[in-house]
């Protein structure tokens, strides 16, 4: 069964401060995505990224980075100089081919409530 | 690009009430999700549609929800009778199609509170 762990469940930051997130995850698949998904106070569920287990190569998208490390089934989350607009509850997924590799299942971590105060 | 559009956002009834939902997913997206947010978690699947049938079903409580896709673009989420448990945020999502290298789109939720 996959599973995913958000160790952290609330984070306050004072702006311009680096936060990092962090994101542990089980599986049995050789074959599987990761995501990161955004929720701001409006609700609706931002996709931010998607890995897959065959690229460990690490990716920075303007403040965002990601850090993903197959060896200690890990798949951390970094912003930059943080900023206020950054406040929002942060969601790692995982996802796994389900029977017949025709479907999958997206399971979600329990998030992360991150606060940027200015 | 037309969102992912939910109706309605908010929805206060009280236990033993029946409740619905509706989602429209983004024109075109074959696939079709229902997730259930309860204050605190992560979403959790319901259940996925591709086009009109039924993908994967197991974690919706099938004693009292109940879901449709009957066209192949919007969707129906039915609670029957609602309990206390199922306050929850109800979200839909699209995708182009089923798998994992297709992004799933999600909609505002609609906010359901049991009483």
């Amino acid at each position: 069964a996959q599973k995913v762990t958000q160790a952290q469940t609330e984070i306050s930051v004072v702006e311009k401060e680096d936060v990092t997130l962090d994101c542990v995850y089980e599986t049995r698949d050789t074959t599987y995505y990761l995501f990161w998904y955004k929720q701001p106070p409006s609700g609706e569920l931002v996709f931010l990224i998607r890995r897959n287990s065959f690229d460990e190569q690490n990716e920075i998208s303007g403040r965002y980075s990601w850090n993903f490390q197959k060896s200690t089934s890990s798949f951390n989350f970094t912003i930059t100089a943080s900023q206020v607009v950054d406040s929002a509850v942060y969601f790692c997924a995982l996802s796994e081919a389900g029977s017949g590799g025709s479907n999958y299942k997206l399971t979600f971590g329990k998030g992360t409530l991150l606060t940027v105060n200015p | 690009e037309a969102g992912v559009a939910q109706s309605p956002r908010y929805k206060i009834i009280e236990k033993r009430q029946s409740v619905a939902f509706w989602c429209n997913p983004i024109s075109g997206h074959a696939t079709l999700y229902w997730y259930q947010q309860i204050l605190g978690q992560g979403p959790k699947l319901l259940i996925q549609f591709q086009n009109n049938g039924v993908v994967d079903d197991s974690q919706l409580p099938k004693d009292r929800f109940s879901a449709e896709r009957l066209k192949g673009v919007d969707s129906t989420l039915k609670i029957q009778p609602a309990k206390l448990e199922d306050s929850a945020v109800y979200l839909c999502a699209s995708s182009l199609f089923s798998g994992s290298s297709y992004e799933q789109y999600f909609g505002p939720g609609t906010r359901l509170t049991v009483t």
